[in-house]
């Protein structure tokens, strides 16, 4: 069916440790979105990978793209409070972005 | 200057009102959507518009009817509301292969 599933659904990390979410899908996907979602706010968009194998950095953020694109993933390395949000995966299925359920962040600091 | 505006941002209101969600989008981009965020954060798209012409309608009731008078406005209308309508709402809007522009959501409360 037209879904990713995204992992882990909570991470609670200690300011300065790394976070990673994935999204896995069961079919070869034609692109990846990530969105960020601060707490009260809207997803922002972050980045669209395309290609297989495909790895893109954002500062701190690193995105990768699958071989066999079918999974994706998202690594923060050492986190910030400002970190703090849901990361969303999301997929264009024709002409709809189907999204991942998310994985809120929370760090301590 | 926002780039995707909808307004309200909070609407309480009591069951079997009928209430409108309006969004403007200043991209010049030819497709919006509304999308509902449930209490789990999760996020499903309800209605999108290409060009003011309605191309995906997700299995929602028929009790809420998107209109779309051009291509830069899209609004939502609820009819009798229920209960279970409360969630916070999104417009977007998009250009292909680009990533999605949302608005700061509507937060909807229904007592």
């Amino acid at each position: 069916g037209q879904q990713v599933m995204q992992i882990p659904q909570y991470q609670h990390v200690q300011e300065g440790e790394d976070f990673t979410t994935y999204c896995n899908s069961s079919t070869t996907l034609s692109n990846i979105q990530w969105y960020k979602q601060r707490p009260g706010g809207h997803p922002v968009f972050l980045i669209q990978l395309v290609k297989s194998g495909e790895v893109k950095k954002q500062k701190r953020l690193t995105f990768q793209f699958g071989e066999a694109k079918k999974n994706s993933s998202l690594h923060i390395t050492a986190t910030q409070t400002t970190d703090v949000g849901t990361y969303f995966c999301a997929v264009e299925y024709g002409n709809k972005l189907v999204f991942g359920a998310g994985t809120i962040l929370r760090v301590k600091s | 200057d926002t780039a995707v505006s909808q307004t309200p941002k909070y609407l309480v209101t009591q069951m079997g009102n009928d209430k409108s969600i309006k969004c403007e989008q200043n991209l010049g981009h030819d497709t919006m959507y509304w999308y509902k965020q449930d209490s789990k954060k999760f996020l499903k798209i309800m209605f999108s518009y290409n060009n003011k012409e309605l191309i995906i309608n997700e299995t929602v009731p028929n009790r809420f009817s998107p209109k779309s008078p051009d291509k830069a406005h899209l609004n939502l209308h609820i009819n009798s509301l229920e209960l279970g309508d409360s969630a916070v709402y999104f417009c977007a809007s998009s250009r292909r292969l680009y990533g999605y522009t949302f608005g700061s959501g509507t937060r909807l409360t229904v007592v």
